[in-house]
C-alpha cells in the first residue's frame, strides 16, 4: 500500500509555544490529506481536510486559527498547533489517499504524540 | 446523521478461540467500508475495503464481510500477535470523509 510518513512521532513543548507536525506521502502525490485527533481509548476525530494549493476545510468546532494547516505541495501537509496548552495534548494522525490507483482506501501516518507541559 | 458503531468495545480471547467483531453503519449511500488495525501509539494500518453487500475479503486469519447495514470482521484461530484495536470506518457517496467507529480492543492470550 501507499506510504504516509509523519514527523515527529512525539513532541513535548511548553505551554504557549507552537508545534509543527509534518505529513508526507512518500510514493504518491496527494491532492488531499486529512488530519485527525485521537484521545486515549477513543476513535479518530477528523479535524480538517487539507487541500493542495488552497485553504483547508475545518470540521465544526475546530479552531482554524489555532490549528494551522498548510498543504504547499502534492507530497507535504503541515499542521501547526499555535499557542499550545495542556488541553491540546493528544495523538495527531494524518492520512492520504493515492488517487492514481483509483482506490478509495486511506493510508495513515504513524501519528504524533503531543504533550504540552 | 451518518454514524458507525462497533461492538464489543473490548474482547478477550484465548489463543485459537475464533470470534467476530461487529460494525454497524448508517451513511447516505455507502461508497466504502474500511477496516483498520491500530497498535498502541501507532497510526491505523489498512486491512480491507468492502464496497457492496455480499462482498467478502480475507487476509491470513481475518475475513471481512458486508451487508447493507453492518460489517463483520471474523478472526479465525487468533494468535497473541493479533492483539490490537480494530477500527471500522465508512465513507458515504459524495464525500472524502471517513466516519470512524470507536473500535474494538482485542486481546488474545496464549
Amino acid at each position: 500500500g501507499a506510504v504516509v510518513s509523519q514527523h515527529p512521532s512525539w513532541v513535548i513543548c511548553k505551554s504557549g509555544t507552537s508545534v509543527k507536525i509534518e505529513c508526507r506521502s512518500l510514493d504518491f502525490q496527494a491532492t488531499t490529506m486529512f488530519w485527525y485527533r485521537q484521545f486515549p481509548k477513543q476513535s479518530l476525530m477528523l479535524m480538517a481536510t487539507s487541500n493542495e494549493g488552497s485553504k483547508a476545510t475545518y470540521e465544526q468546532g475546530v479552531e482554524k486559527d489555532k490549528f494551522l494547516i498548510n498543504h504547499a505541495s502534492l507530497t507535504l501537509s503541515t499542521l501547526t498547533v499555535t499557542s499550545a496548552h495542556p488541553e491540546d495534548s493528544s495523538f495527531y494522525i494524518c492520512s492520504a489517499r493515492d488517487p492514481g490507483t483509483g482506490n478509495t482506501e486511506a493510508f495513515f501516518g504513524q501519528g504524533t504524540r503531543l504533550t504540552v507541559v | 446523521e451518518d454514524q458507525v458503531t462497533q461492538s464489543p468495545e473490548a474482547l478477550r480471547l484465548q489463543e485459537g478461540e475464533s470470534s467476530s467483531l461487529n460494525c454497524s453503519y448508517t451513511v447516505s449511500g455507502l461508497r466504502g467500508l474500511f477496516w483498520y488495525r491500530q497498535d498502541p501509539g501507532k497510526g491505523p494500518e489498512f486491512l480491507f475495503t468492502l464496497y457492496s453487500a455480499g462482498e467478502e475479503k480475507e487476509k491470513e486469519r481475518l475475513k471481512a464481510t458486508l451487508t447493507k447495514k453492518e460489517s463483520f470482521l471474523h478472526i479465525t484461530a487468533p494468535k497473541p500477535e493479533d492483539s490490537a484495536t480494530y477500527l471500522c470506518a465508512a465513507q458515504g457517496v459524495g464525500t472524502d470523509k471517513l466516519i470512524f467507529g470507536t473500535g474494538t480492543r482485542l486481546q488474545v492470550f496464549p
